[in-house]
């Protein structure tokens, strides 16, 4: 799988959008990207994925660029739940393919 | 259950001893996952199951780490002379199992193993 790039660390008010970077310079393309958060003390949960076009759902929407060098993920208003680290991965789009995690993205919402 | 479930939450053992952990993934769930988790680093894969077998377990570190799911539904990550290195939180995690596509994983709690 190929690698990904994310800051260390964010902090975003609450209430305003977070945008969190990823870069996927090496990425296939026969591979989606990913984003999993993990809330302190807890096992990841997944947001969102997509292959080349922008995608929305109830968490998230996730901004891929055209080249599929890199993306971003958006939480359109944050609040102090979604602290969280926040995971981007490529992968193949194939159900045996294990999900590879790096170091992530500690996002830390303030009021 | 609705959700995955783990046992022990927290263990503690001896250095040398056999520990035995304990996943219960969503029922109806084909696909397991077995990862560990050390401080300040994102999980770790492990093993992958689909169904009885094991698909995938290239993470595992050494032959002292093993994993069984023999009926499909619960499995249990088993650790043989156990290291202090081997501290760390094991996380499960399970899903269905699409020919192409994903369906997101839901991750247990973890089960926070320290060695002493």
């Amino acid at each position: 799988d190929a690698k990904t790039t994310q800051p260390t660390s964010m902090d975003c008010a609450e209430g305003r959008a977070a945008n969190l970077p990823c870069n996927h310079s090496t990425i296939s393309g026969n591979e989606y990207v990913y984003w999993y958060r993990q809330i302190h003390s807890q096992g990841p949960q997944y947001i969102i994925h997509g292959l080349k076009n922008n995608e929305t759902n109830e968490m998230a929407s996730l901004i891929i660029t055209e080249d599929r060098k890199s993306s971003t993920l958006i939480l359109p208003h944050a609040t102090l739940r979604d602290t969280a680290v926040y995971y981007c991965i490529v992968r193949v789009n194939s159900g045996n393919t294990p999900l590879v995690f790096g170091k992530g993205t500690r996002l830390s919402v303030i009021a | 259950g609705a959700g995955v479930s783990q046992t022990p939450s927290n263990k503690v053992t001896e250095k040398g001893k056999y520990v035995e952990l304990r996943c219960d993934p969503i029922s109806g769930h084909t696909a397991l996952y077995w990862y560990r988790q050390s401080l300040g680093q994102g999980p770790e894969f492990l093993i992958y199951f689909q169904g009885t077998g094991a698909a995938d377990d290239s993470g595992l570190p050494n032959d002292r780490f093993f994993a069984v799911r023999p009926e499909g539904s619960v499995s249990t990550l088993k650790i043989q002379r156990t290291e202090r290195g081997d501290s760390a939180v094991y996380l499960c995690a399970s899903s269905l199992t699409p020919v192409l596509g994903h369906y997101g994983y839901t991750f247990g709690s973890g089960t926070r193993l320290t060695v002493v």
